[in-house]
């Protein structure tokens, strides 16, 4: 199985919820990454996880709240979102943290109204 | 830091070969990544190549690197229109692991 899974595909949300994101992979994999991608753009990373530990903050707004609740589940906890965080957010993992050899998500479509 | 640039938008015809380049700027580059992205889906790494290597090949896609023009591109040979995508170009250099990612070029395939 080299599949990583992403849900929900679509979410909308306002600026006062809160929700969550969820990634999931059953590869082994122990590095776990949140991209941010907009729009014609390159994906921005915005958080590593190594076993399971925060590794890499790439200074995300506190309203972005990461959790590795295992070493196979990944989750992104939204809240007071601002409509420029609309984008395609991507989970992604590798076997280690090197970045080499990284198997994506689809990604899940957020749009903040 | 590192600057990545790619070209926006590269046209085919199908059956032909495609072409895209990609450059960057710090020399002390060690990893170098293609990357495809379909509409509406994630990323697939396609390929990635050391810096200590000038080539590699993987079935329809070579990859050339000129370590001294900084520059990679990627070839696929016999282009279907099943490789219409945006493809990504990252590096990896100095003391990071954290690749930088060019802009993407719009691979498009006619019939």
């Amino acid at each position: 199985d080299t599949e990583v899974t992403q849900t929900p595909k679509h979410l909308v949300m306002g600026m006062t919820n809160k929700k969550s994101l969820k990634c999931e992979q059953h590869m082994g994999h122990r590095a776990m990454y949140w991209y941010k991608q907009k729009a014609k753009k390159p994906p921005e990373l915005m958080f590593v996880y190594s076993y399971e530990k925060l590794s890499i903050n790439e200074s995300v707004p506190s309203r972005f709240s990461p959790e590795c609740p295992n070493s196979s589940l990944l989750n992104l906890h939204l809240h007071a979102l601002q409509p420029e965080d609309s984008a395609l957010y991507l989970c992604a993992s590798s076997q280690d943290e090197s970045f080499r050899e990284q198997y994506f998500g689809p990604g899940t479509r957020l749009t903040v109204t | 830091g590192e600057d990545v640039e790619q070209s926006l938008f590269l046209s085919v015809r199908e059956g032909d070969s495609s072409v895209i380049n990609c450059t960057y700027t710090d020399s002390s580059s060690t990893y170098l990544y293609w990357y495809k992205q379909e509409p509406g889906a994630g990323l697939q790494l396609l390929t990635y190549i050391f810096s200590n290597m000038d080539m590699k090949q993987d079935q329809r896609l070579t990859v050339l690197l000129n370590k001294k023009d900084k520059h990679l591109s990627l070839r696929i040979a016999d282009t279907q229109t099943g490789d219409s995508a945006i493809y990504f170009c990252a590096v990896v250099s100095g003391g990071s692991y954290i690749p930088t990612f060019g802009r993407g070029t719009s691979l498009i395939v006619h019939p």
